[in-house]
């Protein structure tokens, strides 16, 4: 079954980056993309990007300009997103998401990963 | 970038049936997907591709299109589908991914 693991919690302080990892499994990890969402605490889902394994592309949303990076490790079947110069703001609960045959249509997520920054 | 757009609360009786919508412009190229989130748990995909259940969601959830208007409608509404429901649809790009607001729903 198809499954993606990701880090643990984060506690950071603000200027500061954060790396979270999801390690994907159940299935052939080339032919999916990986797409990051977040939820800040009261607030709804916001798209981070996304990127390609296979190739190694990505799109990221325009609210994160140069802030954001993703990143893939076909060895180990694990997607990467660094998050840079945070700010309270960015404290929220981080999820990465599989699509189905639509890639758009996120049928699988991870446990998410909760960042807290904070000085 | 588009925007989609989501009353913020909606309710219902127990065993009544609510629709709750999303409007953009999107989304007379693109179709909804809806998630159900409940606190301290990962989204949950309803619906995708307009109108499909993934195996698992009641047959009680159904999605509808008409121009730029997406609506989920849940037909006797159960005390386990109070939740917060988002849309979602790629944005007129097509290569971005937006969600709507969130609808808080409330079984009565």
């Amino acid at each position: 079954q198809v499954q993606l693991v990701q880090s643990g919690a984060e506690v950071k302080k603000p200027g500061a980056s954060v790396k979270v990892s999801c390690k994907a499994s159940g299935y052939t990890f080339t032919h999916y993309n990986i797409h990051w969402v977040r939820q800040a605490p009261g607030q709804g889902l916001e798209w981070l990007g996304m990127i390609n394994p296979y190739g190694g592309s990505t799109d990221y949303a325009q609210n994160f300009p140069d802030r954001v990076a993703m990143t893939r490790d076909t060895s180990t079947h694990t997607v990467y997103m660094e998050l840079s110069s945070l700010r309270s703001e960015d404290t929220a609960v981080y999820y990465c998401a599989r699509g189905g045959s639509d890639q758009w249509d996120f049928h699988h997520w991870g446990q998410g990963t909760l960042v807290t920054v904070s000085s | 970038s588009s925007e989609l757009t989501q009353d913020p609360a909606v309710s219902v009786a127990l065993g009544q049936t609510v629709r709750i919508t999303c409007q953009g412009d999107s989304l007379s190229s693109y179709s909804a997907s809806w998630y159900q989130v409940k606190a301290g748990q990962a989204p949950l995909l309803v619906i995708f591709g307009i109108d499909n259940r993934p195996s698992g969601i009641p047959d009680r959830f159904s999605g509808s299109t008409s121009g730029i208007t997406s609506s989920l409608t849940i037909s006797g509404a159960q005390a386990e589908d109070e939740a917060d429901y988002y849309c979602s649809s790629r944005d007129s790009s097509g290569t971005h991914l937006v969600f709507g607001g969130g609808a808080k729903l409330t079984v009565l």
